[in-house]
């Protein structure tokens, strides 16, 4: 079974800094996709960022990377030049061969200050 | 195009009664997932559909919730003699196939139960 692991219930960071989102994952199948989603308090559910188990580069969208660290079972969200907007509640999440259905860690809920 | 759509957008219930909840998703996709989110909780799975059939139902929490798909598209969760600890968020997405582990899931605005 798939499990993902989220430690940081609450993060705060300034304007225009950058943030880590830690995630750590555990699942037995070789084969895997992590994904990160970003929830604002509107509650609707918006795709951030992917990784596949065999990626060789860690991946980019705009001003998020996620920092794959395969060995450690870790895929940790960073963002750079937060804004505002970033607010929100951020989901970590994985998917295997075992189950097609995604299976979500507890969140963290992001608070950007000016 | 038209994103996935769920109505309600809000239920309020008595205790016993039975809901029915609605997913339309994204036209063309063929997989189709519902989730449950609690008050300030992460998103727990309770079944996908593959087409017309749900090869994964293991989510379902009791034998009060069932859910169906017809034609490949429309979906309705039901929740029968509904209890208190229903109340939640639910949650429903759909992709163009099960089968890529990349395949992003496109999640609806969600159903907020509330069981009085």
């Amino acid at each position: 079974a798939q499990k993902i692991t989220q430690t940081q219930p609450g993060m705060f960071v300034q304007e225009k800094e950058a943030v880590t989102l830690d995630c750590t994952y555990d699942t037995s199948d070789p084969s895997y996709g992590l994904f990160w989603y970003k929830q604002p308090s509107s509650g609707e559910m918006i795709f951030l960022i992917y990784q596949g188990s065999y990626d060789q580069q860690n991946a980019t969208e705009g001003r998020y990377s996620l920092n794959f660290q395969k060995a450690r079972k870790s895929a940790n969200l960073v963002i750079s030049a937060s804004q505002l907007g970033d607010s929100a509640m951020y989901f970590c999440a994985i998917r295997d061969t075992g189950r097609r259905a995604l299976t979500f860690g507890s969140g963290t809920r992001l608070q950007v200050q000016p | 195009g038209a994103g996935v759509s769920q109505s309600p957008s809000n239920k309020v219930t008595e205790k016993g009664k039975d809901v029915e909840l609605r997913c339309d998703p994204i036209s063309g996709h063929t997989a189709l997932y519902w989730y449950r989110q609690s008050l300030g909780q992460g998103l727990e799975f309770l079944i996908y559909f593959q087409g017309n059939s749900a090869p994964d139902k293991s989510g379902l929490p009791s034998d009060r919730f069932s859910a169906e798909r017809t034609g490949g598209s429309v979906s309705t969760l039901t929740i029968q003699r509904t209890q208190q600890e229903d109340s939640a968020v639910y949650l429903c997405a759909s992709s163009l196939a099960a089968g890529g582990l990349n395949n992003e899931q496109f999640f609806g605005p969600g159903t907020r139960l509330t069981v009085l």
